[in-house]
């Protein structure tokens, strides 16, 4: 089945721009999400982008596609101590309502 | 508008014992989920009903019963805890429009099974 990978941590500085980064294996992906989890909280959607985009800009964050590597990334610039959350990304794949969800990065803020 | 709901918050139980988790959405979507998110595990598909009065398997459904009670209510059913049930337990919904399979979650519900 579908697989969807991406690192466990990333620490950066407050005002640095982060950059998030998620594989994942199904070519037929339709819709791909970003999703923030703050601590203690359930998921909430930050952005998504079409399958037949490069790249979606929404204020701080730019969402990148690679579709021949399948590879996503999330970049948020001049990261804040509020970004300091779990990132996941997610992958609807063919006509179904099913997201495959990856691991989740664990992204820290530190002053 | 509440969102997704999701009762209790917090539940301790001894192995064998059973438990339901409710969930319930006011968004009026067809399509509710519940997951399991574990560390470095992300987060698993458990069931899911793509409208009222279906369900059906996700990734991880052992040990797991669901009921559609009609469209605004999905419960996860343990009939016997297990200690490899201990997670955290997020229910989903999602329905029409642009986002048309953006997912809304509750808050989640933090289990232990000791």
């Amino acid at each position: 089945g579908e697989d969807v990978e991406q690192s466990l941590f990333l620490s950066v500085r407050e005002g640095d721009s982060s950059v998030i980064n998620c594989t994942y294996t199904d070519s037929s992906s339709t819709y791909l999400y970003w999703y923030k989890q703050e601590p203690g909280a359930g998921l909430q959607l930050l952005t998504y982008i079409f399958s037949n985009m490069d790249m979606k800009q929404d204020q701080r964050l730019t969402v990148l596609l690679n579709k021949k590597d399948k590879h996503l990334s999330l970049r948020i610039a001049d990261t804040q101590t509020g970004d300091s959350a779990i990132y996941f990304c997610a992958d609807r794949t063919g006509g179904g309502n099913k997201l495959t969800f990856g691991t989740g990065t664990q992204l820290k803020v530190e002053l | 508008n509440a969102g997704v709901t999701q009762t209790p918050k917090f539940q301790v139980l001894k192995t064998g014992q059973s438990m339901t988790l409710q969930c319930a959405q006011d968004m009026n979507h067809n399509s509710m989920y519940w997951y399991r998110q574990d560390p470095g595990m992300g987060l698993r598909l458990i069931y899911y009903s793509a409208s009222e009065g279906t369900t059906d398997k996700g990734e991880v459904p052992n040990g797991y019963n669901v009921s559609r009670l009609n469209k605004r209510e999905f419960s996860l059913r343990l009939e016997s805890a297990a200690p490899s049930q201990t997670s955290v337990y997020f229910c989903a919904s999602s329905g029409q429009g642009e986002y048309l399979y953006e997912q809304y979650f509750g808050p989640g519900t933090r289990l232990t099974v000791t």
